[in-house]
C-alpha cells in the first residue's frame, strides 16, 4: 500500500527566507508524486508533479521539488517566500495501477512572518 | 470553463436528516472522487468513480452513498447524517490516461451535523 508522511505539521518562516517542506512516501514501484496547495476556504491546487525523468521539477509560483529515490523523499522548496505563500501544503503519491487514486499526506501549514 | 463545481457551499443538518451533495465537472474527465477533510487528518477518500455508471469504495465509505449517472456529475449522499460526518467535503476529477493524473478540486462543501 502507498502512504505519505509529512513530518512537519506547522512551519513558520520570515518573508524572504527560503522554505523546504518535507515529504516521505512509501511505494514499491516508481511513484507518481504531487504537491498541492490549499489557501483558506479553497480547494486544492496543483503546484507540481513528478512522473519520470529529471528528478528536479519546477512548478508554479516559483516552487520546485526534488525526487530522491534513495531517501523516498519529494521535498518542496522555494528560495524566497512571499506573504501570499501562507497556506496548507499537501504531498500526494499515486500509482499507475491504482485507478487513478492518490494518497495524500496530512498536510503542512505554512505561516509567513512579515 | 468552470472546472469542478460543488453544490451547496454550506449546509447545516440535524442528526438523522439526509442530503445530497452535487459535484459537476466540465473537463470530460473519466475519474471523479469524493474526499472529506478534517483537521490534522488530511484528505480521506470516501468513494470514487472510474467512469459513468461505476462507483467504488474508498478509505472511509461508511454512511455515504454515491452515484454517477452522467459522466460530468458525481453525487454524494448521506442517508442519515451523524455528528461524526461534520466535515468539509471536496470533489475532484482527473483524466485517466495511463496513470494517476493531476486532480482538479472543487471549492468544497462545509457540512455541519447537529
Amino acid at each position: 500500500a502507498q502512504s505519505v508522511t509529512q513530518p512537519d505539521i506547522h512551519i513558520t518562516v520570515s518573508e524572504g527566507a527560503s522554505l523546504e517542506l518535507r515529504c516521505n512516501y512509501s511505494y514499491g514501484a516508481t511513484p507518481y508524486l504531487f504537491w498541492y496547495v490549499q489557501s483558506p476556504g479553497q480547494g486544492l491546487q496543483l503546484l507540481l508533479k513528478y512522473f519520470s525523468g529529471d528528478t528536479l521539477v519546477q512548478g508554479i509560483k516559483g516552487f520546485e521539488a526534488e525526487f530522491k529515490r534513495s531517501q523516498s523523499s519529494f521535498n518542496l522548496r522555494k528560495p524566497s517566500v512571499h506573504w501570499s505563500d501562507a497556506a496548507e501544503y499537501f504531498c500526494a503519491v499515486g500509482a499507475r495501477t491504482n485507478a487513478g487514486k492518490s494518497t495524500f499526506g496530512d498536510g503542512t501549514t505554512l505561516t509567513v512572518k512579515p | 470553463n468552470a472546472g469542478v463545481t460543488q453544490t451547496p457551499k454550506f449546509r447545516v443538518l440535524k442528526t438523522g436528516q439526509s442530503m445530497t451533495l452535487l459535484c459537476a465537472q466540465d473537463m470530460n474527465h473519466e475519474y471523479m472522487y469524493w474526499y472529506r477533510q478534517d483537521p490534522g487528518m488530511g484528505l480521506r477518500l470516501i468513494h470514487y468513480s472510474v467512469g459513468e455508471g461505476t462507483t467504488a469504495k474508498g478509505e472511509v465509505p461508511d454512511g455515504y452513498n454515491v452515484s454517477r449517472l452522467k459522466k460530468q456529475n458525481f453525487l454524494l449522499g448521506l442517508e442519515s447524517a451523524a455528528p461524526s460526518q461534520t466535515s468539509v467535503y471536496f470533489c475532484a476529477s482527473s483524466q485517466s490516461a495511463g496513470g494517476p493524473g493531476e486532480q482538479f478540486f472543487g471549492p468544497g462543501t462545509r457540512l455541519t451535523v447537529l
